[in-house]
C-alpha cells in the first residue's frame, strides 16, 4: 500500500532558528516528490517537485532533500519567519501504465513564535 | 493573474441534504481535480477530469457523490443525501499538462453537516 508519514506531528520553533521536517514513504513506482505549504484556511502552494534524479531543491529558506535509496525527503527551513506558521505537507507521486497517482502525508504542523 | 476559486467558501447542511460545490480553474488548465481533507487526514482523492477524456472517479467514497465538468472548464461536485462523516474540506485543484503538472490548489469549501 501505497503510504507518506511525516514526522514530526507538529513542532513550534522561535522566530529565526532553524528546523527540518521529514517525509517518509513506500510509493511505487516513484514519479517525482512535491512538498506544499498549506497556511490555515487556503489551499495547499507547492514549495518544490522533485525527480528521482534530484537530491536537493532549494526555494528560498526552503530546502528540500531526496534520497530515493531509502525513500525518505526532507523540508529544512532557514531563518524562520513568522509567515512560515503553516501545514507543510509531503506528496509522492507514482505512475503505473501512464496514469500518475497522489498520496499525501497528513502534513507537520509548524508554529513559530517570536 | 487569477487563480483556482471555489465557492462557497463554507456550507452547513443538515443531514440528508443535497449540496453542490463549485471549482473555476485557472484559466487555460485542461486538468482539474477534487479532493477531501478531513481533520487529521492527509488529502483524499476524489476524481480527476482531463480534457475530454472520461473522468477517472476512482476516489469517490460512494455513489453519493459525483461530479461534473461543463465545457472542460467550470467543475461541480454534488452530494447527495449528506451525512455527518462528509463533514471535510472539499479543494479544488487545476493542472496545464494533466497529472504530471503542477497542481494549484484552491482555498477549499469548507462543508459541515448537522
Amino acid at each position: 500500500k501505497n503510504q507518506v508519514e511525516q514526522s514530526p506531528q507538529s513542532l513550534i520553533i522561535l522566530e529565526g532558528k532553524n528546523c527540518t521536517l521529514q517525509c517518509n514513504y513506500t510509493v511505487s513506482p516513484f514519479s517525482n516528490l512535491r512538498w506544499y505549504k498549506q497556511d490555515t484556511g487556503r489551499g495547499p502552494v507547492s514549495l518544490t517537485i522533485m525527480t528521482f534524479s534530484e537530491n536537493t531543491k532549494s526555494n528560498g529558506r526552503y530546502t528540500a532533500t531526496l534520497d530515493a535509496d531509502t525513500k525518505q525527503s526532507s523540508l529544512h527551513i532557514t531563518a524562520s519567519q513568522l509567515s512560515d506558521s503553516a501545514s507543510y505537507i509531503c506528496v509522492v507521486s507514482n505512475t503505473n501504465f501512464g496514469n500518475e497517482k497522489l498520496t499525501f502525508g497528513t502534513g507537520t504542523r509548524l508554529t513559530i513564535i517570536p | 493573474g487569477a487563480g483556482v476559486s471555489q465557492s462557497p467558501s463554507n456550507k452547513v447542511t443538515e443531514k440528508g441534504k443535497d449540496v453542490e460545490l463549485r471549482c473555476d480553474p485557472i484559466s487555460g488548465h485542461t486538468a482539474l481535480y477534487w479532493y477531501r481533507q478531513s481533520l487529521g487526514q492527509g488529502l483524499e482523492f476524489l476524481i480527476y477530469f482531463q480534457g475530454n477524456s472520461a473522468p477517472d472517479k476512482s476516489g469517490l467514497p460512494s455513489d453519493r457523490f459525483s461530479a461534473e465538468r461543463t465545457g472542460g472548464s467550470v467543475s461541480t461536485l454534488t452530494i447527495q443525501r449528506t451525512q455527518q462523516e462528509d463533514s471535510a474540506v472539499y479543494l479544488c485543484a487545476s493542472s496545464l499538462v494533466g497529472r504530471v503538472g503542477e497542481q494549484y490548489f484552491g482555498p477549499g469549501t469548507r462543508l459541515t453537516v448537522t
